[in-house]
């Protein structure tokens, strides 16, 4: 069964400190892997897309990882700041002769001054 | 340019009740999508039109049919609607369907009583 599972439900950083978040997939075949940020209230915001050769891809102070053999992706921020208080989501798009998208259920993370 | 701009934001209706979410966008997108989104849970793709005078079905599609009324506009109906379909609705766009990043709107919280 495809499914996309995020790790940690939730967490809580102080500001200016750094945190990875974890992305775990079992969609097959893969076809290219997506970070987004969703603040609350709003629609999510893209960050990333990796395709199956990329292994790492930066936005600002957001960096994502794939790995496609252990099909495993994370999403490390860097010095994080109170407006990086979202849910990050992964998403997994696989292509079977028509697309299909797999939402992750998102990671709450809160920044604390 | 407005993006992916959705009406109304929010609606309350009775069981029963039918209304139609409208979503519009200006970045002469290819396809465009309806997801809706439950606490504790990933978005979960309701109809997709991969480009002007197509429609699939995503993961939910029961209760729900949908318009590609042109290029830039995607309505949502729901011709009864029930208490299930509580939720918050996202509509999105994107270049070309499964490859490109895609833009969502705002949302439109509904309430069915």
């Amino acid at each position: 069964k495809n499914q996309v599972e995020q790790s940690p439900q939730s967490l809580i950083i102080l500001e200016g400190k750094n945190c990875t978040l974890q992305c775990n997939y079992t969609v097959s075949p893969f076809s290219n892997l997506r970070w987004y940020k969703q603040d609350t209230g709003r629609g999510p915001v893209s960050l990333t897309i990796m395709t199956f050769s990329e292994n790492t891809k930066s936005n600002g102070r957001y960096t994502a990882t794939l790995d496609a053999d252990t099909k495993q992706s994370s999403l490390h921020i860097t010095a994080s700041q109170l407006s990086d208080s979202a849910s990050y989501i992964c998403v997994v798009i696989t292509n079977t002769g028509g697309f299909k998208t797999i939402f992750g259920a998102g990671t709450r993370l809160f920044v604390k001054a | 340019n407005a993006g992916v701009t959705q009406t109304p934001k929010f609606q309350v209706l009775k069981t029963g009740q039918s209304m139609t979410l409208q979503c519009a966008q200006d970045m002469n997108h290819n396809s465009m999508y309806w997801y809706r989104q439950d606490p504790g849970m990933g978005l979960r793709l309701i109809y997709y039109s991969a480009s002007e005078g197509t429609t699939d079905k995503g993961e939910v599609p029961n209760g729900y049919n949908v318009s590609r009324l042109n290029k830039r506009e995607f309505s949502l109906r729901l011709e009864s609607a029930a208490p299930s379909q509580t939720s918050v609705y996202f509509c999105a766009s994107s270049a070309v369907a499964g490859v490109h990043e895609q833009f969502f709107g705002p949302g439109t919280r509904l309430t069915v009583l």
